[in-house]
């Protein structure tokens, strides 16, 4: 059973344009949603995280859209850059729980410039 | 501030040899946990680490253990190497043990490619 499914598998995107990455989950117990970029050849690096206590988090250009009701949630990158390819992990884990780090499988995104 | 590090960055095994990766975690942090990453897939959580004793284990079998040194530094190692095995190893160091299961910082991985 897949606990963290993301969508889409992939996405092209505009300079300038909105990208939206989408994550769903089974767990409720789940109460820390980080998202994670990797590039090429390197590991995940943490981007953006949030806990259930709140509906939006945003830094920068980046924003995380939780709704808790609906076991979901979603990053999004405004005024998207080339620089932004890569590929998105959403992760989901429980403070103090033997659940450790449990990843979407991912979401490439290219930004044509 | 120094990242995590991980050795080798590549390697290649024979099916039925024996493997060791190794993890050097980020200055101030006292947990590791391996991954594995499969091509095009999400990482998968193996083990993770902490005062120098498992603390959590995924869906994997036996035949992946690991070590933890005083220093904070790891060892994956896989007997008996399987096709499937092949998959970017990665390493993440954090502080706090289970009570705290954020602020992982990943290293790079290691690709291993099993023949």
């Amino acid at each position: 059973q897949q606990q963290v499914k993301q969508s889409p598998q992939s996405l092209i995107v505009q300079k300038g344009g909105i990208s939206i990455i989408n994550c769903a989950y089974e767990n409720t117990a789940f109460d820390y949603f980080p998202w994670y970029q990797q590039f090429p050849g390197k590991g995940p690096a943490l981007l953006i995280a949030i806990r259930p206590d709140v509906s939006e988090k945003k830094e920068g250009r980046f924003t995380i859209s939780f709704n808790k009701s609906a076991k979901q949630f979603s990053l999004h990158i405004m005024d998207s850059q080339p620089g932004d390819s890569a590929t998105y992990f959403c992760a989901a884990s429980i403070q103090g729980g033997s659940e450790k780090l449990v990843f979407g499988k991912g979401t490439k995104l290219t930004v044509n410039p | 501030e120094t990242g995590v590090t991980q050795s080798p960055t590549h390697l290649i095994k024979t099916r039925g040899q024996q493997v060791t990766l190794r993890c050097s975690s980020q200055s101030g942090h006292n947990t590791v946990s391996w991954y594995q990453q499969a091509l095009g897939q999400g990482p998968q959580f193996i083990f993770q680490y902490y005062r120098e004793e498992e603390n959590g284990r995924g869906n994997f079998p036996p035949r992946f253990s690991g070590l933890q040194f005083p220093n904070y530094s790891s060892e994956l190692n896989v007997n008996a190497l399987e096709l499937d095995d092949s998959a970017l190893y990665l390493c993440a160091s954090s502080w706090g043990g289970a009570r705290t299961n954020y602020g992982y910082t990943f290293g790079s991985g290691t690709r291993l490619t099993v023949v």
